[in-house]
């Protein structure tokens, strides 16, 4: 059975630093990893599909790697800004098991003005 | 196209009762998912559709969670008699399948319905 784990749980940075968020699963037999965001009360927004073939995707100011491998991921946000809090969540599609997204249960970030 | 709907917002019911929510995906998308977020965790898998065909179930829905995608267009999940332990958010997915099976699509979600049983 697929296990995502997201570190750190919560993660509060003052307004302009890079940051680093980590995602990692335990079996790489997987078709995609996507990063999501996701606001208070709110539906998630898709941020960043990477492929299984793929080592990394960028978005503006986001870029998210994968080492499928090592069953790995981490998504990079680079000069934070405080319309970036948010809680980020990790998901796997994996190989063989239809279509269920595996999702890990978020990184809370915080990025202070 | 605003992305996939879902009606209502917010639900609060006794336990007991019966309550129903739907989901209207992005149009032409042929591939419609449920979820269930409680707080403080990521969301869980319930089931999809493939056009009107539920083609996968999570061991979570039980007998008194029921889904339908009648004319491969907009969804319904159904909990008849509510247990406090329902309370969650559940969201509501859709995808376009494009080429072989297995082939990476991007799961679009929608606001959410969040149920609160009292």
């Amino acid at each position: 059975k697929q296990e995502v784990t997201q570190i750190p749980a919560a993660l509060s940075v003052p307004e302009g630093e890079n940051l680093v968020l980590n995602c990692s699963f335990t079996d790489s037999a997987i078709y995609n990893l996507q990063w999501f965001r996701q606001d208070p009360g709110k539906g998630l927004t898709s941020l960043l599909l990477i492929q299984s073939s793929q080592r990394e995707q960028t978005s503006g100011r986001l870029n998210a790697s994968l080492d499928k491998s090592s069953g790995r991921s981490t998504l990079y946000i680079a000069a934070s800004q405080p319309g970036d809090s948010a809680t980020y969540l990790c998901a796997v599609l994996s190989s063989g098991s239809a279509r269920q997204l595996t999702f890990g249960s978020g990184t809370q970030l915080t990025v202070l003005p | 196209d605003t992305g996939v709907s879902q009606d209502p917002r917010h639900k609060i019911t006794k336990r007991g009762q019966n309550v129903t929510f739907r989901c209207d995906p992005i149009s032409e998308h042929n591939r419609l998912y449920w979820y269930r977020q409680t707080l403080g965790q990521g969301p869980e898998f319930l089931t999809y559709f493939q056009n009107e065909a539920q083609l996968e179930k999570s061991r979570l829905l039980s007998d008194r969670f029921s889904a339908e995608r009648p004319k491969g267009s907009f969804s319904t999940l159904e909990i008849q008699r509510t247990e406090q332990g329902d309370s969650a958010m559940y969201l509501c997915a859709s995808s376009y399948l494009r080429g072989l099976a297995g082939a990476g699509d991007t799961q679009y979600f929608g606001p959410g319905t969040r149920l609160t049983v009292l």
